[in-house]
């Protein structure tokens, strides 16, 4: 099976301007979660979502937001672009599990993001 | 809130050296537990994980038990060897009608042979 794949890898953007991040899961995973990783702050979780509705938020400002298709592959948005948005962005899929519990989640190589 | 709290690093042993790497919880609910490992150049991937108080995980040698009674989840390993050197995440998810997943800061590991 092929992994999780993120695009584009690299992305250097001015402050102000606003992106797009794509994400395509694990063929039959259905849970998508992002996660933006800094020096700083670590790996903090941004946002998950199943069948197109995103079912759980971090602490994240509203410049942050994600969708999820029908094919379960996933977007986020960050418009008006700050200095400290500058991250690694990950995100990860996951099965769906009957029992209400976490399978393993598969993490995609993250798209690397640097704001000037 | 939810949070997980693990031993700053960086840790520097010798191989075979045991390894310990502290990581505690707090949660609201009962959660799972994870390491995850992040070798040099390579993506975040599952180390082992455990579903509920007194499960085990166990993978490539290492291993970790939940403590439900000191919100812990250790990590151990009896004898590391050079190509362990990483960097290793606690993590805990919650089912909150959707799963937020909530990782430590990370602890670096340096093996020297």
């Amino acid at each position: 099976k092929a992994g999780v794949t993120q695009t584009p890898r690299y992305l250097i953007k001015t402050r102000g301007q606003q992106v797009t991040l794509s994400c395509s899961p694990i063929s039959g995973h259905r849970s998508v979660s992002w996660y933006q990783q800094t020096p700083g702050q670590g790996l903090q979780f941004l946002f998950e979502y199943f069948s197109e509705t995103q079912r759980n938020k971090g602490n994240f400002p509203g410049r942050f937001s994600g969708r999820q298709f029908s094919n379960s592959r996933s977007e986020m948005n960050v418009s008006t672009l700050e200095l400290g948005d500058s991250a690694l962005y990950l995100c990860a899929s996951s099965p769906l599990t009957s029992g209400g519990i976490q399978e393993t989640q598969y993490f995609g190589p993250g798209t690397r993001l640097l704001v000037l | 809130g939810d949070s997980v709290t693990q031993m700053e690093g960086p840790v520097t042993l010798s191989e075979e050296a045991f390894l310990t790497i502290n990581c505690t919880y707090t949660a609201t609910g009962y959660p799972s537990l994870f390491w995850y490992v992040q070798y040099p150049g390579e993506g975040l991937q599952l180390l082992l994980k455990a579903t509920k108080a007194d499960d085990k995980g166990s993978n490539k040698g290492f291993e970790a038990t939940y403590r439900k009674e000191t919100t812990s989840f250790h990590l151990e390993k009896g004898s590391v060897q050079v190509s362990d050197s990483a960097v290793y995440f606690c993590a805990l998810s919650m089912n909150t009608g959707g799963f937020k997943t909530i990782f430590g800061a990370g602890t670096r590991l340096f093996v020297k042979a």
